[in-house]
């Protein structure tokens, strides 16, 4: 299957701070990319996208880009809240199939 | 909320035992996926289905089964259950696939211990 590479595995910022997650993957074929917010004991929710035929993607305080050469891509949150604080999955998607990262904790402290 | 209903929500058996874990959908969506989540793993894909009856492997399928024989619902087998099945089951739907995926909704979770 895809190897999908998420760092860090944990993340801990100030209130106010930005975050940067990134993913590394080895399929070229890849074509859509989206990433997942998981609060405790919930379920996995979309939180952006981004297609390979586009290289940045913004939503408010949110934003992904991708880089299709390096096989990489970026989850920015800006101006980070504590309701930030939850785990983050990047994910790649690959006929019928999705691969997701092994996650990174954010910890956004007031 | 999507309308994706997982069944049970918690369940505790012993080893050796036949697991089944229903996903029931109410969207209509073509592509349902079975995902186990485990510390440091991520979401691993067990199975998935790209049609009532049509089903295939993922990455991690090996003890594990599942059947669609209609739209709206999904099931997953474990014939044997083993301690390292022990896990957060997920299923997902999705109303896009083949070339260009989709939004994944995902259901609240079944959390399974096999003891």
């Amino acid at each position: 299957g895809e190897n999908v590479e998420q760092h860090p595995s944990t993340l801990s910022v100030q209130e106010g701070d930005s975050a940067v997650i990134k993913c590394t993957y080895s399929d070229s074929a890849s074509n859509y990319f989206p990433w997942y917010k998981q609060e405790l004991g919930k379920r996995p929710q979309l939180i952006i996208d981004i297609r390979s035929n586009v290289g940045e993607k913004k939503d408010q305080r949110i934003a992904v880009t991708l880089n299709k050469t390096a096989k990489h891509f970026s989850l920015h949150i800006t101006e980070t809240q504590p309701e930030d604080s939850a785990v983050y999955f990047c994910a790649l998607y690959n006929f019928n199939k999705f691969y997701f990262g092994s996650g990174t904790k954010l910890n956004v402290k007031p | 909320d999507a309308g994706i209903t997982q069944s049970p929500r918690h369940k505790v058996t012993e080893t050796g035992t036949p697991v089944t874990l229903r996903c029931h959908q109410t969207e209509n969506h073509r592509y349902m996926y079975w995902y186990r989540q485990d510390p440091g793993h991520g979401l691993r894909l067990i199975h998935y289905s790209y049609g009532v009856k049509d089903t295939d492997k993922g990455e991690v399928s090996d003890g594990y089964s599942v059947s669609r024989s209609k739209t709206e619902d999904f099931l997953l087998t474990l014939e044997s259950a083993t301690s390292s099945q022990t896990s957060v089951y997920f299923c997902a739907i999705s109303a896009r696939g083949l070339v260009e995926g989709g939004e994944l909704f995902f259901g609240e979770g079944s959390r399974l211990t096999v003891l």
